[in-house]
């Protein structure tokens, strides 16, 4: 079945400080594989989007690696702002007729306290 | 920056009544999704669609419900019959080319089913 598995479910650090969030998969066939950032209520922004090829990637204070080897992924937020605070949801694309079908994760929600 | 509309933010509706859920995606995108999050959960994928056919669609995109492009710039998602548990945060996304383009995601439809 086609999972994807985040942790931790949520986590509080104070800001300044970093922070890394965990992914598993288990996605075939493989295409890609995403980060998005979700402010409650609203809809998800992309971070990241790597390859099985790729893996490191990053996005101002965002880095995500992947490991296609053993299907994790993590998110490393660098110097957190209060801004960062919301749902943080590693996404996988599966390989399906030419389009893209995203299997989501639950999210971790990062709160960021002052 | 090009992004995707959603119409309305928030639908309130009665049980067993018909909703029209609007999206206006990026101009130059050929590939067109909704996904729903039903609150406190993950975000699932309903439909994709490309050419003006459905290309994929998941077990909830029962015969209830229906997807049309009526004309270049609209893309909507109609419930012919609203249950209870329809209730979720409708998300409209589109992405440029297929599997391995960026999805764009709007900021959400919250249809709420009474």
């Amino acid at each position: 079945k086609n999972q994807v598995e985040q942790s931790p479910q949520s986590l509080i650090i104070l800001e300044g400080k970093n922070c890394t969030l965990q992914c598993n998969y288990t996605v075939s066939p493989f295409s890609n594989l995403r980060w998005y950032k979700q402010d409650t209520g609203r809809g998800p922004v992309s971070l990241t989007i790597m390859t099985f090829s790729e893996n490191t990637k990053s996005n101002g204070r965002y880095t995500a690696t992947l490991d296609a080897d053993t299907k994790q992924s993590s998110l490393h937020i660098t110097a957190s702002q209060l801004s960062d605070s919301a749902s943080y949801i590693c996404v996988v694309t599966l390989l399906s007729g030419g389009y893209n079908k995203l299997i989501f994760g639950a999210g971790t929600r990062l709160a960021v306290h002052p | 920056e090009p992004e995707v509309t959603q119409t309305p933010s928030h639908q309130v509706t009665q049980m067993g009544q018909e909703v029209i859920l609007r999206c206006v995606p990026i101009s130059n995108h050929l590939y067109f999704y909704w996904y729903r999050q039903i609150l406190g959960q993950k975000v699932e994928f309903l439909v994709s669609f490309y050419n003006n056919e459905i290309s994929e669609k998941s077990e909830i995109f029962d015969d209830q419900f229906s997807v049309e492009r009526p004309d270049g710039s609209n893309f909507t998602l109609k419930i012919r019959s609203t249950k209870l548990e329809d209730s979720a945060m409708y998300f409209c996304a589109s992405s440029e080319h297929g599997q391995g383009s960026e999805a764009f995601f709007g900021q959400g439809t919250r249809l709420t089913v009474v």
